[in-house]
């Protein structure tokens, strides 16, 4: 089964700050990526699907890119309301798998 | 609006069975490829199970034989029952839809879920 594996467990960042979480996966799987952002207690919410494309609602400071194994989430200037955990999924195929999350705190 | 809602979790032993549902509103559960996603506490998401819209079903290799995953389109409910529980099975579990996407045809990532709920397994 392919592996996804998240740059850091946890990202220390300040509100305007710039952030950037890395995904990566253990064989290519094209753009078959999506990003999820959770808050504690709550279910995930997605956020960018096809590696790149926003889902409908999400906030513009939000992007994605990548291709194949290598994958970026980017918040270009980091809101109160995205400390939050993000999550990574590939789902070229089943298992659906996720990466182990990155937790974004503040700094 | 679209809605999932689950039941049906609790306390249980190991080697013991629970089945939860899913109550959906806002659309037709048979129309769509569903899952249920779990989450252990303090720990990230895996993907359990999916029953595709013809009706086939897929399951992770860590619980497959033990869980079934169904669906009542009368209901338009979806279920996961769960036999020979182990403890490593403890999570919240949620129900989730696919997002299809009319401009390709394909399926991308969970657009809706459900709350959760709790299952514990310990003695």
């Amino acid at each position: 089964d392919i592996q996804m594996t998240q740059s850091a467990p946890t990202l220390s960042a300040s509100v305007g700050d710039r952030v950037t979480i890395t995904c990566r996966a253990s064989q290519t799987i094209s753009d078959w990526l999506a990003w999820y952002q959770q808050k504690p207690g709550k279910a995930p919410n997605l956020l960018i699907y096809k590696a790149s494309t926003l889902e409908s609602g999400v906030p513009s400071r939000f992007s994605g890119s990548g291709y194949g194994t290598e994958f970026t989430l980017t918040i270009s200037s980091l809101q109160p309301d995205d400390f939050a955990t993000y999550y990574c999924q590939k789902y070229d195929s089943y298992p659906w798998t996720f990466g182990q999350g990155t937790k974004v705190e503040i700094k | 609006e679209v809605q999932l809602v689950e039941s049906g979790g609790g306390l249980i032993q190991p080697g013991g069975s629970l089945r939860l549902s899913c109550v959906a509103s806002g659309f037709t559960v048979s129309n769509r490829y569903m899952s249920w996603v779990r989450q252990a506490p303090g720990k990230g998401l895996e993907w359990v199970s999916v029953i595709r819209s013809v009706g086939t079903t897929a399951h992770a290799d860590s619980v497959k034989g033990r869980f079934t995953i169904s669906r009542d389109n009368s209901r338009n409910t979806l279920y996961l029952q769960m036999n020979s529980l182990r403890a490593e099975d403890t999570a919240v579990y949620y129900c989730a839809r696919e997002l299809f996407d009319r401009e390709d045809g394909y399926n991308h990532g969970f657009d809706y879920w459900g709350q959760g709920v709790l299952v514990t397994v310990s003695s």
